[in-house]
């Protein structure tokens, strides 16, 4: 079955640093993924998607995520955190039209 | 404008008990989802409807029933809830049902059962 798995359960960075989030998937057909947020008793929100098209994707908020098929990694990256950035971030696979989510990584910012 | 909305927001109740959670799109999406997120935030999907029709049922137990009066509501029922239950329950709403398009989450039911 596939699965997703994000390497680290809580990250903290200092305000201004590079961000870097790891997700890493195990689907045998290529797959269609995606980069989620959820801030504080929020529902969660898309930040990014890769469908193919282009190996770096970019999307809202500074973030961007590289697609490489030979590590099987989908990882989320940020030159420069945002207090506003603390958030949950949840890094998904669409198996046949279902949402498989990564465990999630809670990102702390310091000031 | 909210585009999807839950009501209620807080939700505690007996063991026992049977409740409704509601869900509400103003996207004009084909289909609409029922997530729980569990005490460590790890989201499972539950069901998804296309046009009022069920098109994903995960393991879940028939005490959960999903009901679509049209493509803009998806409402969940729980029979007899049990402990387990408690949990952030999600609705999700996205244009097409293949999971390549973007899902609209709403702000969550925090289900507590005691």
């Amino acid at each position: 079955a596939q699965s997703v798995t994000q390497l680290g359960s809580h990250v903290s960075v200092s305000e201004g640093a590079l961000v870097l989030l790891r997700c890493n998937y195990s689907s045998s057909v290529p797959p269609y993924l995606f980069w989620y947020v959820q801030y504080p008793n929020q529902g969660l929100q898309l930040l990014l998607k890769y469908t193919s098209a282009a190996t770096l994707v970019k999307g809202i908020n500074g973030f961007e995520a590289e697609f490489k098929k030979s590590e099987t990694s989908f990882h989320l990256t940020k030159p420069s955190a945002h207090m506003s950035d603390a958030a949950e971030y949840f890094c998904v696979d669409n198996q046949g039209g279902k949402l498989i989510f990564g465990q999630g990584t809670e990102l702390s910012v310091k000031p | 404008d909210t585009a999807v909305s839950q009501t209620p927001k807080y939700l505690v109740t007996q063991m026992g008990n049977d409740k409704s959670i509601k869900c509400e799109q103003n996207l004009g999406h084909d289909t609409m989802y029922w997530y729980k997120q569990d005490s460590k935030k790890f989201l499972k999907i539950m069901f998804s409807y296309n046009n009022k029709e069920l098109i994903i049922n995960e393991t879940v137990p028939n005490r959960f029933s999903p009901k679509s009066p049209d493509k803009a509501h998806l409402n969940l029922h729980i029979n007899s809830l049990e402990l387990g239950d408690s949990a952030v329950y999600f609705c999700a709403s996205s244009q097409g049902g293949n999971g390549l398009d973007e899902q609209f989450f709403g702000p969550g039911t925090r289900l507590t059962v005691l």
